[in-house]
């Protein structure tokens, strides 16, 4: 079975600083990984997305996230905090094989102090 | 939130009453799913359909329906049997791409509150 940890439950930063946002997968056969993220009573947004390729994702709003397969993690980042980043974030995996169903981690609340 | 429509927005029903929610897409996306989402749980998937006239279950779906009889709609019953339905609703869609489906385009949702 498939699964998707995110370790904290919020993540407070000071607005301009650096900011990671943690997941690790659990996943046979190769990853597909995805990045959403949630403003209050809203749906969710596509950020980013790895399939294959190069390890560093580039996606929205500044983000990026490192895929690494030895410490099966894909941690989102973005150099300098904004206020507006504020909001919860979700790692989610799927299988590459075929038509696999998307697993969604519990969700990690940004919190940018300004 | 795209191309997805949900209606409504929030939604108040008695115990034991079926409710309907609506998802309509004019992404031209073939696939198309229902989550529920409750606090600390991120989303769990309920029904997914990947063509018309073909859906299959989710982790949880029991007392719940879906019907998909055009490739833009996707409705959601959820039913007098499922046994905790308050919940915030989202329904998604997704390009399946030679049976591949990638990142998925969501709805605003619909928060539903059954007393």
């Amino acid at each position: 079975a498939q699964s998707v940890a995110q370790p904290e439950d919020q993540v407070n930063v000071a607005e301009g600083n650096p900011l990671t946002v943690k997941c690790t997968y659990s996943v046979s056969g190769n990853p597909y990984l995805f990045w959403y993220v949630q403003y209050p009573n809203r749906g969710l947004q596509f950020l980013l997305k790895y399939i294959t390729g190069d390890n560093l994702v580039k996606g929205s709003y500044g983000f990026e996230a490192e895929f690494n397969k030895s410490q099966t993690s894909f941690h989102l980042k973005k150099p300098s905090a904004l206020v507006s980043d504020s909001a919860l974030y979700f790692c989610a995996v799927r299988n590459s094989g075929g038509y696999q169903k998307v697993t969604f981690g519990t969700g990690t609340k940004l919190q940018v102090i300004p | 939130d795209g191309g997805i429509t949900q209606s409504p927005k929030y939604l108040f029903r008695k115990e034991g009453q079926n409710v309907t929610l609506s998802c309509e897409q004019n992404l031209n996306h073939d696939a198309m799913y229902w989550y529920r989402q409750d606090p600390g749980q991120g989303l769990r998937l309920i029904y997914y359909s990947q063509i018309v006239n073909d859906f299959q279950k989710g982790d949880i779906a029991e007392g719940y329906s879906v019907s998909r009889e055009k490739k833009e709609s996707f409705p959601l019953t959820v039913t007098s049997a499922q046994k905790n339905p308050t919940a915030f609703y989202l329904c998604a869609s997704s390009i399946d791409h030679e049976g591949v489906s990638y990142e998925q385009y969501f709805g605003p949702g619909t928060r539903l509150t059954v007393t």
